[in-house]
């Protein structure tokens, strides 16, 4: 069964840094996809980074581009999201997510909170 | 970018009604076309996948149809654990984008 964790959420202020971690387990990390995808309080979805199995294809949406980074770790079946210059409007809660086949995004992580407020 | 549309945003039903949702892509998707289930303070869930495409364990009263630049997601007989929003999402490319949704609630 896929299973993936989400941690490092919080609060923090405008202009600060968060990193967030995602640890997978029940299938074969490396050869999969991964992707974050956000969702503001009350809002609907929005996809925000994405990498490549092996780390060598990243790709971010425009809104954070610049300004957040996704790496992964393979050894240790992580992915990451290095979040800087944070702003109110990123306030959000965070899927981790697995691509399937294609880009279809099939399963996801329970979500991290990040509040950015001063 | 392929902007997503949905209709309704909000849909008042009874358990054991039939129950549509349209969902517009801003050019031609093919059938990379998915629909997600959420409910309050949970992740989204698949429900459908190349538009018509049943995921597994999904009730058979979930149906999903359309290609190019119009679908809709058909729940046959409306359940107490339906009442939920929906989503739908163009996977054309690694850059997804979802639909507004449509939040399903008791009439």
């Amino acid at each position: 069964e896929v299973q993936l964790l989400e941690s490092g959420g919080g609060l923090v202020q405008p202009g600060g840094s968060l990193r967030l971690s995602c640890a997978a387990s029940g299938f074969t990390f490396t050869t999969y996809a991964m992707t974050w995808v956000r969702q503001a309080p009350r809002k609907g979805l929005e996809w925000v980074s994405a990498i490549s199995g092996v780390g060598d294809f990243t790709y971010y949406a425009d809104s954070v581009k610049g300004r957040f980074t996704i790496s992964r770790d393979n050894s240790k079946n992580t992915l990451y999201l290095q979040m800087n210059s944070l702003r109110a409007e990123d306030t959000a809660v965070y899927y981790c997510a697995k691509y399937g086949s294609s880009w279809l995004i099939a399963s996801w992580g329970q979500g991290t909170l990040v509040t950015v407020s001063s | 970018d392929i902007q997503m549309t949905q209709s309704p945003s909000t849909l008042s039903a009874s358990v054991g009604d039939r129950v549509t949702i349209t969902c517009r892509a801003s050019q031609s998707i093919s059938t990379y076309l998915a629909w997600y289930q959420q409910k309050p303070g949970k992740a989204p869930k698949l429900l459908i996948y190349k538009a018509s495409s049943l995921e597994s364990g999904v009730p058979s009263r979930f149906s999903g149809s359309g290609s190019g630049t119009e679908f809709t997601l058909t729940i046959s007989s409306l359940q107490p654990d339906d009442f939920a929003t929906y989503y739908c999402q163009q996977y054309n490319s690694y850059s997804p984008t979802f639909g507004p949704g449509t939040k399903v609630d008791i009439k």
